[in-house]
């Protein structure tokens, strides 16, 4: 089964750091794009970042540039998502999904991990 | 920046069609994506590249686009169809989504 599963999620304090990972299986993961989107409680979804297969081609949304990283283990096939001086702001369900292009379907997604951002 | 901007919600009746409208500057000239989400769960892809309909969603669904405007469409709309609708398109390196229509079913 093709299949995306976000994990590292939490509540953490203002200023704090967190990783998340996104695992994938039942497709060649090194074959796609992956990408990150975020949804804030009770809102709309914000597209994040996007890497290409082989991690040279990294985008980000202005919001995020310089605040988050992201990277992908192929042999692993693994999405990461690095989060920096996080913000009630980012408090946000955070899915991985994937395109076979750099402007693709975003075709399968993952059930999200939730980050609460609280003091 | 540029911005995707959708009417915050539509009513329909079993039956009828619900025209699901979004806006952007030259939106005609992109490709633009429709992703339903129902409450609690990942969103899925319904319209692919402005007015193809990906394998496995039903017929009810088109998708078209010209000038400034992307639309959606709904036809013989069901109770299954109440979600959340959003469209999605590329600005060069950056992905946007727009703001999101909620239709309901009544």
């Amino acid at each position: 089964e093709v299949q995306l599963v976000e994990s590292g999620g939490g509540p953490v304090h203002p200023g704090e750091s967190l990783r998340l990972s996104c695992a994938a299986s039942g497709f060649i993961f090194g074959d796609y794009w992956m990408h990150w989107v975020r949804q804030a409680p009770g809102k709309g979804l914000e597209w994040l970042s996007r890497i290409n297969s082989d991690g040279t081609t990294i985008n980000f949304v202005d919001s995020v540039k310089g605040r988050f990283s992201v990277s992908r283990d192929n042999a692993r096939n693994t999405l990461y998502l690095q989060m920096f001086s996080l913000g009630v702001e980012d408090t946000a369900v955070y899915f991985c999904t994937r395109s076979v292009s750099f402007q693709g379907d975003f075709d399968i997604w993952g059930p999200g991990t939730k980050v609460t951002v609280s003091s | 920046s540029y911005e995707l901007t959708q009417s915050p919600s539509v009513s329909v009746s079993p039956g009828q069609t619900a025209t699901i409208t979004c806006s952007g500057d030259k939106l005609g000239d992109k490709y633009v994506w429709w992703y339903q989400q129902k409450p609690g769960q990942s969103p899925v892809l319904v319209i692919s590249h402005s007015d193809k309909r990906p394998s496995g969603i039903s017929q009810r669904f088109s998708g078209s686009s010209s000038g400034n405007t992307a639309t959606l469409t709904i036809s013989g709309t069901q109770a299954m169809d109440e979600a959340d609708y959003y469209c999605q398109a590329w600005d060069g390196g950056t992905g946007l989504f727009g703001t999101g229509t909620q239709v309901t079913v009544l």
